[in-house]
């Protein structure tokens, strides 16, 4: 089936600089794509979505891109803080699926060094 | 609000042997989700639910069964316990409107199948 994916497993970034992290997907009729954070030993916590029409949206600190031509998805932080360390999740959601599932993607560790 | 609720938080079971996990959210979701998510990897959805009496299957839902006798509650059953279960099991719920998709995670549980 189709699936959401990531480019790099591991970010290491320096505190007060900007992170990106990418998602290639490959499911186009997607309604909306999320990322999730994830903290150690802990579950996922929504971070921010974006619908399929858009392709731009900003939350605190953190914007999502979407580039549906080359089917990409990027989260970037800014001014990464260490509370940032965690893994990163993206997930598409699909409307006409039963039950809102997602889709999630394998997951980026970032890393934020002092 | 507790939000999601999962118990037990850690588990270690010998093969062959069976348990039920616990899952319980105080939101009025009517959709309830169990995922799996094997180390360095994404969530797989194993079951999920629209409603109480009401359950499907997701992407791996051998070794599984669930049932939903009530809103709040959504309990994954193993019968016979096998080293390919070892995993930490998240369970999710949410709204069922589509404008308010968005899944909230328990803590989880760690199980180990030696």
């Amino acid at each position: 089936g189709e699936s959401v994916g990531l480019h790099l497993p591991t970010l290491s970034v320096q505190e007060g600089d900007n992170s990106i992290i990418n998602c290639a997907y490959s499911n186009s009729a997607s309604d909306y794509f999320i990322w999730y954070k994830q903290e150690s030993g802990k579950g996922p916590q929504f971070i921010i979505d974006i619908r399929s029409n858009m392709d731009k949206r900003q939350g605190q600190r953190v914007t999502v891109l979407l580039n549906k031509t080359v089917k990409h998805l990027s989260l970037q932080i800014a001014a990464t803080q260490p509370g940032d360390s965690a893994v990163y999740f993206c997930a598409e959601l699909n409307l006409r699926n039963a039950g809102n599932m997602l889709t999630f993607g394998g997951g980026t560790r970032l890393m934020v060094k002092p | 609000n507790a939000g999601v609720t999962q118990t037990p938080k850690f588990r270690i079971l010998k093969i062959g042997q069976s348990m039920t996990l616990q899952c319980a959210q105080d939101m009025n979701h009517n959709y309830m989700y169990w995922y799996r998510q094997d180390p360095g990897m994404g969530l797989k959805l194993i079951y999920y639910s629209v409603g109480a009496g009401i359950t499907d299957k997701g992407e791996v839902p051998n070794g599984y069964n669930v049932s939903r006798s009530t809103t709040e509650d959504f309990p994954l059953r193993l019968e016979l316990a096998a080293p390919s279960q070892t995993s930490v099991y998240f369970c999710a719920s949410s709204y069922s409107l589509a404008q308010e998709y968005e899944q909230y995670f328990g803590p989880g549980t760690r199980l180990t199948v030696t």
